[in-house]
């Protein structure tokens, strides 16, 4: 089975704090995605990356940066916390050439 | 653009009954078109995936969907509903030329199953 895992199920931070997220996949999968979860909103996605060092942009970029320095972690970084960025973070991973997504179990992120 | 719309935010079924949760897309080309299901405090789950040939997609848990191109819809069905159904729904699309990044997720459908 495709696992991904996220390094924390929640999280509370203060506005302006650097708040890192971490996933890993234990697949070997070329695609990773990082995408916030809103009510009424559906997913939306933050960053792509398809490979180690590479990455695209989504929809919603602004106030996030993204690291793949290696193939099985993609790490999502808030520079400078703030309220707006309460949400729920979910990590996907993918094969290059497939079509499904394999998810993490998500991180519920505060910014007080 | 693409774009998917799931209409109703809520779909309530008694158990045993059959579930429809629906599903409308647009896309510029041929759509691949998925379901996925998140349950409480999880992260989604993949169910069904449309990529080509039969328009009668069938899936995990007893779940599937068919492809209607005339109606532009993929929607989610299930002859005989559990409660243990009682989820969130999300149908997403994309053109079937596009990078794996530009697939578009739906608001979802939240499915409660009553015993």
């Amino acid at each position: 089975d495709v696992k991904v895992t996220q390094s924390s199920r929640y999280l509370v931070k203060r506005t302006g704090e650097k708040v890192f997220l971490e996933c890993v996949q234990d697949m070997d999968h070329e695609n990773m995605f990082w995408y916030r979860q809103d009510p009424g909103l559906g997913l939306r996605l933050i960053y792509f990356s398809y490979d180690v060092k590479m990455k695209e942009k989504g929809d919603i970029p602004e106030g996030y940066s993204v690291s793949r320095e290696k193939k099985e972690r993609f790490s999502l970084i808030l520079e400078s916390a703030s309220t707006n960025q309460t949400s729920m973070y979910l990590c996907a991973s993918s094969r290059q050439h497939a079509y499904e997504q394999y998810f993490g179990p998500g991180t519920r992120l505060t910014v007080t | 653009a693409q774009s998917v719309a799931q209409p109703e935010d809520q779909v309530n079924v008694a158990e045993g009954n059959p579930l429809t949760v629906k599903c409308t897309y647009s896309v510029s080309g041929n759509p691949y078109l998925f379901w996925y299901v998140q349950y409480p405090n999880r992260g989604l789950q993949f169910l069904l995936k449309y990529i080509t040939g039969d328009n009668l997609v069938k899936g995990s848990y007893g779940f599937e969907a068919e492809f209607n191109k005339s109606q532009t819809s993929f929607h989610l069905k299930k002859p005989s509903a559990l409660v243990s159904d009682s989820a969130l729904y999300f149908c997403a699309v994309r053109d079937r030329y596009s990078s794996a990044s530009k697939i578009i997720f739906g608001s979802g459908t939240r499915l409660s199953i009553r015993p």
